[in-house]
């Protein structure tokens, strides 16, 4: 079956600086997505990958969707406190199905 | 506008017992996506849901799991005889019908889960 890996797991950050997660995959993906989750609400979408090799930033963020199309990052700059979160990747070959990665636990000390 | 709803937000049960969750999507959405998500774990795909083509039910991990999308809007996602193993959270999200290749299109809202613990 599809395997997507995430890392780190979780992640001790002093304020303000940067941040770096990636997935990977055991096959290839057409999409990429990154979400973020707060305690008690459903995951909210961050940055959206459709083409291999794709660099897109949103604010401080910035994602690419790696040229194999098995793998991406996620890169937070300048990080705050309201960075904190659990942040997820998610790829899909089709658009039907969704596969998420375990999860980045995000913790920004001020 | 409102978001995608469900309820209950939180439901006990005893094992054995059956269980229905109910999910309201965006107004206009006619895509909508069932997920599992154990404490601490990634989202579980379950089930998919596309204008008025069959659902993709894939995910659904054993046969005491079932969904229905009633008129298109509203989804309901069963759980029989529930199992202690079934605790999780529920969640449910939706999305315009892809009618080209557009990013905007694509982006999937959630709903806050219904969190459900069988005893």
């Amino acid at each position: 079956g599809q395997q997507l890996n995430q890392s780190p797991q979780s992640m001790f950050i002093q304020e303000g600086e940067d941040v770096s997660m990636n997935c990977t995959s055991s096959s290839i993906f057409n999409t990429w997505l990154w979400y973020k989750q707060d305690p008690g609400e459903g995951p909210v979408l961050l940055i959206a990958l459709y083409k291999a090799g794709e660099l897109t930033s949103n604010g401080r963020l910035t994602a690419q969707f790696g040229i194999t199309r098995k793998d991406s990052f996620l890169n937070i700059s300048a990080s705050i406190p309201s960075d904190v979160g659990i942040y997820f990747c998610a790829g899909s070959y089709n658009f039907n199905k969704f596969y998420f990665g375990s999860g980045t636990k995000l913790n920004v000390k001020p | 506008g409102a978001g995608v709803s469900q309820s209950p937000s939180n439901k006990v049960t005893e094992k054995g017992k059956d269980v229905e969750l109910r999910c309201d999507p965006i107004s206009g959405h006619t895509a909508l996506y069932w997920y599992r998500q154990s404490l601490g774990q990634g989202l579980e795909f379950l089930i998919y849901f596309q204008g008025n083509s069959a659902p993709d039910k894939s995910g659904l991990p054993s046969d005491r799991f079932s969904a229905e999308r009633t008129g298109g809007s509203v989804s309901t996602l069963t759980i029989q005889r529930t199992q202690q193993e079934d605790s999780a959270v529920y969640l449910c999200a939706s999305s315009f019908l892809r009618t080209s290749f557009s990013p905007i299109q694509e982006t999937q809202y959630f709903g806050p889960g219904t969190r459900l613990l069988v005893l």
